[in-house]
């Protein structure tokens, strides 16, 4: 299966700034999808990203808050910008893992863990 | 994508066998059945896939009834090592359409 390497692994931010996160993967990958995970929560879908295209975001995240690059089949980054607050989370990015067959799953980098302060 | 009902939390002990249900009414014809595992400071992890009947790997087995209407994932003698948020996932992803997650069930194992 793939193997993400995303990084940073935890930050702590002050309000009105912003991160960059990057997601690296050991293979060529069409999708690559950002989710967010908030304390005790699920994971929530925030965007889906192809390499050559802007990226799609789901209701309730848009692109001038959470802008994402794919400049490549390996490499995505998405950017938390004017940090407060309510978007410490964990921040995990995800692709596509053909099994075989009609067989799917989907491997996720180990997270970013924010904190803004 | 077809919604799932699963427990929020279960209690086990160690050496125990582990089954968390999951209902999903709605599940439709070209719609597979997915279990992930999270655990603290970690990504999910895909634990295993079916379609009907059971299914068997080397950490779980995934039992489908006919009906298609609910799941059971089956943890044989569980170990503190898998205290875990596990999520029961249903949907067609041949597409390449991302994941859905559910609240998911909080398992935690005692010694």
């Amino acid at each position: 299966s793939a193997v993400i390497s995303q990084k940073p692994s935890r930050d702590i931010c002050q309000r009105g700034t912003s991160l960059t996160i990057q997601c690296q993967v050991d293979s060529q990958v069409t999708m690559m999808f950002w989710y967010r995970q908030q304390p005790g929560q699920s994971l929530t879908l925030i965007a889906t990203a192809n390499q050559g295209s802007e990226a799609t975001y789901e209701s309730g995240f848009v692109i001038d808050k959470f802008p994402i690059s794919r400049p490549n089949l390996t490499f995505s980054t998405l950017t938390v910008s004017n940090m407060s607050p309510e978007d410490s989370s964990i921040y995990l990015c995800s692709v596509e893992d053909h099994l075989g067959g009609p067989l799917y799953g989907y491997t996720f980098g180990s997270g970013t863990r924010l904190t803004v302060v | 994508l077809a919604k799932t009902t699963q427990p929020i939390s279960m209690d086990s002990y160690e050496g125990q066998e582990v089954n968390i249900t999951c209902s999903h009414n709605n599940i439709a014809t070209n719609d597979y059945i997915t279990w992930y595992q999270q655990f603290p400071s970690q990504g999910p992890r895909f634990i295993i896939q079916g379609y009907k009947t059971k299914v068997t790997n080397e950490v779980a087995s995934l039992f489908i009834p006919a009906d298609r209407k609910s799941s059971t994932l089956s943890l044989p003698r569980v170990s503190l090592s898998d205290t875990a948020v596990y999520y029961c996932l249903v949907g067609d992803w041949s597409g390449r359409r991302a994941l859905t997650f559910g609240s998911g069930t909080r398992l935690q194992v005692q010694p």
